[in-house]
Parts: C-alpha cells; structure tokens; sequence
C-alpha cells in the first residue's frame, strides 16, 4: 500500500482562482511530518510547506496553506489566487520515524497543475 | 545561498560500466538523500545518510551503493550499470534529522544504454 497517495495526475485551474490538491497519508508513526515540493519544468525541487502531526494549526506559507485533516489522514495543499507561474508538478511528502532515531521521507506519485490565463 | 550541486546535469553510460554521481552541499548539513524520479512514480529513496560514514537503505537501494566520507560530499555509486538504472537522479540534504525541509540539487539525467 502507497503511504503517500496523491489522487489527481493532472488538474487545469483558471488564473486567479484558487485550487486544492489532494493528498492522503498512511503511517503508525505518531510524530510524523507532512510537506509539499513544487517541481516547475525546469526541474528543480522547491520546498513549499511543512505540518507536523502534534502542529494544532494549518501551516500556512503566502498563498499556500495546507488543510490538515488528521482523522481522515489528509493533507490537501490549497493555492489561493493562482498565477501563471504556478504551474508545474507538486508532491506530497511525509517524514516518519524509523528504529534508530532517523526519519525516512516518502514522496508521492506528483500532481500536475496547469493554470490557464 | 543554499546549494546543493550534483557533478552532472546529463550523463550517457553503457551497460556494465560502473558510475559515479557527485552531490556537494555547502550548508554543514547532516542529512543527505538520493532519490530516482520517474515518470508516474515519483521520487522514490534509494538511500540516505544521516552522518559522515553512515548510510541507510531507502525503498529501492538494490544495484546501488553510496559513500560519505566527508560531511559535504554523497556519492551514488552504481556498480554495474542497467538500463533500468536510466532515470533522473537527484540529490538532496537537510540541516537536521527532523527533515523539515530539504534542499534539492538540479539533477543528473542519465541514461544506460
């Protein structure tokens, strides 16, 4: 079973309007951590947004917030007011822990976002 | 700035050589990753090292090895190249073991023939 699923291979949104991309996670970790890359077509991986498990608030990061449902173990990103220049490929990530005190990061299968003027 | 640097942005290898990736950090950081991207599957942990001289298996380390002997510097090591190796690599490092956040380097396409 995938630990990170992400739902939606592609999603098209209107510039301006805002957008959710979906995310479920899957652990017996109780200290685990939630983010999300953005990969635009250049390749380069840019760090969007964390939310740790105990973390009682969204983490919110300018346009980006991240909708933390821990009972249904959803992590959804929400991009508020869209802009050309976010389109690219997002992904789910979580850290969790693992024997020995290190934490192991699993990514998910990507997101494309394409935002439409 | 943060910079995380990988030797080659495009690499052709044959089947059977044995190939070297370079990933340098210059942030003191303890934790570095190598990671394989492939269409549809996302970025899958082949291994990662927490300290000089440590590694540990990711998801996916079969046909691979890795070796830290400097803080700064991961290498993947990939002993007898397949063309099932052909793949984005990339290397990335974070400042603790939380893993808030990482740092991602540009990126080695290679390709096995």
């Amino acid at each position: 079973a995938q630990k990170i699923t992400q739902t939606q291979p592609g999603m098209f949104v209107q510039e301006k309007e805002a957008v959710t991309l979906d995310c479920t996670y899957d652990t017996s970790d109780p200290s685990y951590g939630l983010f999300w890359y953005k990969q635009p077509s250049s390749g380069e991986m840019i760090f969007l947004i964390y939310q740790g498990s105990y973390d009682q608030q969204n983490a919110t990061e300018g346009r980006y917030s991240l909708n933390f449902q821990k009972a249904r173990k959803s992590a959804n990103l929400v991009i508020s007011a869209s802009q050309l220049g976010d389109s690219a490929m997002y992904f789910c990530a979580m850290r969790e822990g693992r024997s020995g005190g290190s934490y192991i990061p699993t990514f998910g299968r990507g997101t494309s976002l394409i935002v439409h003027p | 700035d943060v910079k995380v640097t990988q030797s080659s942005r495009y690499l052709v290898k044959r089947t059977g050589e044995k190939v070297f990736l370079e990933c340098v950090q210059d942030m003191d950081h303890e934790n570095m990753f190598w990671y394989r991207q492939d269409p549809g599957l996302g970025l899958r942990l082949i291994y990662f090292s927490y300290d000089v001289k440590m590694k540990e298996k990711g998801d996916i380390p079969e046909g691979y090895s890795v070796s830290r002997e400097k803080k700064e510097r991961f290498s993947l090591i990939l002993e007898s190249a397949s063309t099932n190796q052909t793949s984005m690599y990339l290397c990335a490092s974070s400042f603790d073991r939380g893993l808030r956040e990482q740092y991602f380097g540009p990126g080695t396409r290679l390709t096995v023939t």
